[in-house]
């Protein structure tokens, strides 16, 4: 049992590239998140799934894309990485319907640096 | 923006009890106050949550008060891996929406 698992967990990148990151949950939650996180500061909603087969924008959506391949599975994906991008994205997952607690399971983190 | 308060920063001497406020004073009737803590630069970890009762758990004991405008977290035996910011969250329990987190309150276990 891995809980969430996020790869990878450091890049560096151009401004201007793409990357994705990936983000599994083997817990069978329903609830899937991507949350950033600067320097010194809280962390920051990106984007949710609900449930396998919808996505909500949080807070800071703006150049970022995000799929929700499978229950399992939740990907984000900057299309065109600026340096204001460069921080600390976190997925987490909760949620299994009747005994949802509304506690949220965190990856260790993908450290991404775009120059 | 989030709509709790936490002081910045406390400090706590190993052994003692550390006791971490929260103001959420416009708190809704269906929404729980949840406690997160983040070791330094790890993903966040779930402590404890509550409605109006309190709550203890193995790591944790929350004390909510009866109004609801305020709670504390209370560890009950302080040690240096409990150095960490620690997050107080409003959220209606059992959803999916959100957390949505501050700037939380770093506290510092001194030996």
């Amino acid at each position: 049992n891995a809980g969430v698992t996020q790869t990878p967990k450091f890049q560096v990148l151009k401004t201007g590239q793409s990357m994705t990151l990936q983000c599994a949950q083997d817990m069978n939650h329903n609830s899937m998140y991507w949350y950033r996180q600067d320097p010194g500061m809280g962390l920051r909603l990106i984007y949710y799934s609900a449930s396998e087969g919808t996505t909500d924008k949080g807070e800071v959506p703006n150049g970022y894309n995000v799929s929700r391949l499978n229950k399992r599975e939740f990907s984000l994906r900057l299309e065109s990485a600026a340096p204001s991008q460069t921080s600390v994205y976190f997925c987490a997952s909760g949620g299994t319907g009747t005994s949802d607690t509304g506690e949220l399971f965190f990856g260790e983190g993908s450290r991404l640096t775009v120059l | 923006d989030a709509k709790t308060t936490q002081p910045p920063s406390m400090d706590c001497a190993e052994g003692r009890a550390a006791n971490l406020p929260c103001n959420h004073s416009t708190i809704s009737g269906n929404e729980y106050v949840y406690w997160y803590r983040q070791i330094h630069s790890q993903g966040p970890q779930y402590i404890i949550h509550g409605l109006k009762n309190n709550e203890t758990n193995e790591m944790a004991s929350l004390i909510i008060t009866e109004d609801r405008k305020s709670s504390t977290l209370i560890l009950p035996h302080a040690t240096l891996r409990d150095t960490a910011v620690y997050y107080c969250i409003e959220k209606p329990s059992g959803s999916a929406r959100q957390l949505t987190f501050g700037s939380g309150t770093q506290l510092t276990v001194l030996p």
